[in-house]
C-alpha cells in the first residue's frame, strides 16, 4: 500500500512569489493535515481538510491557504512568500473519522526555500 | 490549553546505552499519547502509542507507559543502535476538541558507534 506522497521534494522561490505544494493521502484516507516544520520550532499545525472541507486552521496568516480535491488529494498555497516561510512542509493523512486514538501518517515533506 | 513538554536535546549516547527521553503533558480530559520518530530526510512515522492510563506502548525495542498520576509518557529503550539516531516527537490527541494533535518540540538523539 502506497504511503502519503508529496511533491515537489524541494522548492526554491524568491520573496513575494507564490508556492504550491501537493499531497496525496493513503488510499481510503479522507483527512489531510498540513504542518510547517521550521528549524528549531517543532511542528506547527497549518490546516486540516476532510471530505473537501476545511475543518480547522492553525495560527497562520491568510496567505497560507489550500484545498482538497474530490480524490482527497490536497494543495497548500503560500502567497507573497517571506523569508521566514522557509521550512519543511509536512502533509499527513488519517481515516477521517476523528477519534482520540487516531494515528497520522506523514509524507516525506516538501523543503521550501525562500531567497 | 493543551501542551507537551519534551526534554531538550540533543541526547548523545554510545551504542548499547540505555535511553530515556522525558515527555510530560498538560491536557484536560483523557488524551491518547503518541511517540513519533523522524529519521533524517524523512517525514514522521508512528513509533508507539497508548490510549489510556497505565497502558504501555511498545515497538522496535522502545517502550513508554501512560502515567496519568505524573502526566508523563517517557520513552525508553534498553540498548540503542546507531540506526536509532533520529528526532523523537511526543504528542497527545483527545476527543471532543479540534482533533488536531499537540506535538512536543522534538528531541534529537545521536548514537555513536
Amino acid at each position: 500500500e502506497a504511503g502519503v506522497t508529496q511533491s515537489p521534494t524541494h522548492l526554491i522561490k524568491t520573496r513575494g512569489q507564490q508556492a504550491t505544494l501537493r499531497c496525496s493521502p493513503i488510499s481510503g484516507h479522507t483527512s489531510v493535515y498540513w504542518y510547517q516544520q521550521a528549524l528549531g520550532l517543532g511542528l506547527q499545525f497549518l490546516l486540516w481538510y476532510d471530505e473537501g472541507e476545511e475543518r480547522n486552521r492553525g495560527n497562520f496568516p491568510p496567505r497560507f491557504s489550500g484545498r482538497q480535491f474530490p480524490n482527497y488529494s490536497s494543495e497548500l498555497n503560500v502567497n507573497a512568500l517571506e523569508l521566514e516561510d522557509s521550512a519543511l512542509y509536512l502533509c499527513a493523512s488519517s481515516t477521517g473519522q476523528p477519534k482520540r486514538t487516531d494515528t497520522q501518517y506523514f509524507g516525506p515533506g516538501t523543503r521550501l526555500t525562500v531567497l | 490549553g493543551d501542551s507537551v513538554t519534551q526534554m531538550e536535546g540533543p541526547v548523545t549516547l554510545s551504542e548499547e546505552a540505555f535511553l530515556t527521553i522525558n515527555c510530560t503533558y498538560t491536557a484536560t480530559g483523557y488524551p491518547s499519547l503518541f511517540w513519533y520518530v523522524q529519521y533524517p530526510g524523512e517525514g514522521l512515522q508512528l513509533l508507539l502509542k497508548a490510549t489510556k492510563a497505565d497502558d504501555k506502548g511498545s515497538n522496535k525495542g522502545f517502550e513508554a507507559t501512560y502515567r496519568k498520576e505524573t502526566t508523563s509518557f517517557h520513552l525508553e529503550k534498553g540498548s540503542v543502535q546507531v540506526s536509532d539516531s533520529a528526532v523523537y516527537f511526543c504528542a497527545l490527541l483527545k476527543s471532543g476538541g479540534s482533533y488536531i494533535p499537540t506535538f512536543g518540540r522534538g528531541t534529537s538523539l545521536i548514537v555513536h558507534p
